[in-house]
């Protein structure tokens, strides 16, 4: 199992362009989610999905769009990059046993924005 | 609304016990969880607590929950280099939602 994989590692983009980060999961969770790491702030939840089809707004989801089509993929798009978007972006899948929700993370997307 | 906090730093000599705190303020959270970041990955679960639990220990790591003060706090015996990370304590609530704390960079110097 390849578990939680994210692309691309790094990206750099100008102020006002779009992209979409990939994310993509072999464990067959229901549940994906999207965080930013800003340093001092801890992880903050964007949007999260919780099935094929379903995705809610998090704590920080201006800017930010996600669909979920498949299990497997849950890209996290920037409509209009802005500089207060540079940041670490990791996605998780988790599932939920006996009332745990045990959250897997992807190695993570650095995106600054010019 | 739902707010974890953790002191940003701690330094520890390897073989000393480290202890690293965090408070919470949901109190409705049904587990509470500790994940460990190591530097360019991203985070992996190390341990959990069931709300109506004192305690947990698992290996060289001890969970204590003060339910009342809505402390938690996880301790490392004879902390190693390897345990040097930043982590992480996070409180479930809602529908499957996690919430992080800032996270506490751990230092361990030989």
């Amino acid at each position: 199992n390849a578990g939680v994989t994210q692309t691309p590692k790094f990206q750099v983009l100008k102020t006002g362009q779009s992209m979409t980060l990939q994310c993509a999961q072999d464990m067959n969770h229901e549940y994906m989610s999207w965080y930013r790491q800003d340093p001092g702030m801890g992880l903050r939840l964007i949007h999260y999905s919780v099935g094929a089809g379903i995705t809610d707004q998090g704590e920080v989801p201006n800017g930010y769009n996600v669909s979920r089509s498949t299990t497997e993929d849950f890209p996290l798009r920037l409509l209009s990059a802005a500089p207060s978007q540079t940041s670490v972006y990791f996605c998780a899948s988790s599932y939920v046993r006996g009332g745990v929700n045990e959250q897997f993370f992807g190695p993570g997307t650095r995106l600054t924005v010019l | 609304g739902e707010d974890v906090e953790q002191s940003l730093f701690l330094s520890v000599r390897e073989g000393d016990s480290s202890v690293i705190n965090c408070t919470y303020t949901d109190s409705s959270s049904t587990y509470l969880y500790w994940y460990k970041q190591e530097p360019g990955a991203g985070l992996q679960l190390l341990t959990y607590i069931f709300s109506n639990m004192d305690m947990k220990q698992d290996q060289r790591l001890t969970v204590l929950l003060n339910k009342k003060d809505k402390h938690l706090s996880l301790r490392i015996a004879d902390t190693q280099t390897g345990d040097s990370a930043i982590y992480f304590c996070a409180e479930s609530t809602g529908f499957q939602k996690l919430v992080f704390g800032t996270g506490t960079r751990l230092l361990v110097s030989p």
